[in-house]
C-alpha cells in the first residue's frame, strides 16, 4: 500500500518558470516530510524538508508547501534551472527511522 | 571521502548465488539504512541500525536478506540465493543520530540477477 504517492511522473518547465511538484500522503501520523533530488547514476541528495507543525518552508529558490488537512505537499522551484532536471522524491517519516517515499516525478527544465 | 560509499557499484549475478554488499557510511554516523529501489519505484526501506543494533528489519522482503553492522559502522547487506525479483539498486544511507532527519545517502549498488 503506497503511502506516499507522486502521481506525476514526469514534469517539463520553461527555464526561469516555476516548477510545481506534488505529492499526496494517506497516513496522518507522518510528521515530518522531506524532498530529495536524484540524478542518473547517483543516489538521493536532501533538498528540503518541513515538519507537520509547519505550513511552509523556504530554502533560496526551493520552497515546500504543506496543506495537513489535504494530506498533500509541494514543492516549488523559481525560476528553474535546466540543473534543476532530475527526479524528485517525496518523503515522510513518523517512527523516526524510516522514509516512506513516492515513486518520483522527473523534472525537465527547456532551456 | 566524505560521503557514504557503496560497493560494488554494479553486481551481476546468477540467480541462486549469494551476494554481498557493502555499505561504508559517514564516519561518526549513528545510524544507517538500506533501502532496495526497484526500476520506476521509489525506495522501499529495509532495514535500520543504530550503531551496531538492528533495531528494525521490518523492510527486509524475506529471509534470504540478511544484514550486520558488527562494529557500528560499514554495514553488508546479503542476499542469499538470488532470486530476479531482487534485481534492484540497494541504496545505503547514514545519519549522524538516532533519527533520520538528515539522512545521507550513497550512490547505490545496481544489483541484477540474470
Amino acid at each position: 500500500d503506497q503511502q506516499v504517492k507522486q502521481n506525476s511522473p514526469s514534469l517539463s518547465v520553461q527555464e526561469g518558470r516555476i516548477s510545481i511538484l506534488n505529492c499526496d500522503y494517506t497516513n496522518s501520523m507522518f510528521d515530518y516530510f522531506l524532498w530529495y533530488k536524484k540524478y542518473p547514476a547517483e543516489g538521493p541528495t536532501f533538498l528540503i524538508s518541513i515538519s507537520s507543525i509547519k505550513d511552509k518552508n523556504e530554502d533560496g529558490r526551493f520552497t515546500v508547501f504543506l496543506n495537513k488537512s489535504a494530506k498533500h505537499l509541494s514543492l516549488h522551484i523559481v525560476p528553474s534551472q535546466p540543473g534543476d532536471s532530475a527526479v524528485y522524491f517525496c518523503a515522510a517519516i513518523y517512527t523516526g527511522n524510516q522514509f516512506y517515499f513516492g515513486t518520483g516525478t522527473s523534472l525537465t527544465v527547456i532551456p | 571521502g566524505a560521503g557514504v560509499s557503496q560497493s560494488p557499484r554494479y553486481k551481476v549475478a546468477k540467480r541462486g548465488q549469494d551476494v554481498a554488499l557493502r555499505c561504508d557510511p559517514i564516519s561518526g554516523h549513528v545510524s544507517l539504512f538500506w533501502y532496495q529501489q526497484a526500476l520506476g519505484q521509489g525506495p522501499e526501506f529495509l532495514t535500520y541500525f543504530q550503531n551496531e543494533a538492528q533495531l528494525d528489519k521490518s523492510g527486509l522482503p524475506s529471509d534470504r536478506f540478511f544484514a550486520e553492522r558488527p562494529e557500528g559502522s560499514v554495514s553488508t547487506l546479503k542476499i542469499q540465493r538470488t532470486q530476479q525479483e531482487d534485481s534492484a539498486v540497494y541504496l545505503c544511507a547514514s545519519s549522524p543520530r538516532a533519527s533520520n532527519t538528515e539522512a545521507f545517502f550513497g550512490q547505490g549498488t545496481r544489483l541484477t540477477v540474470v
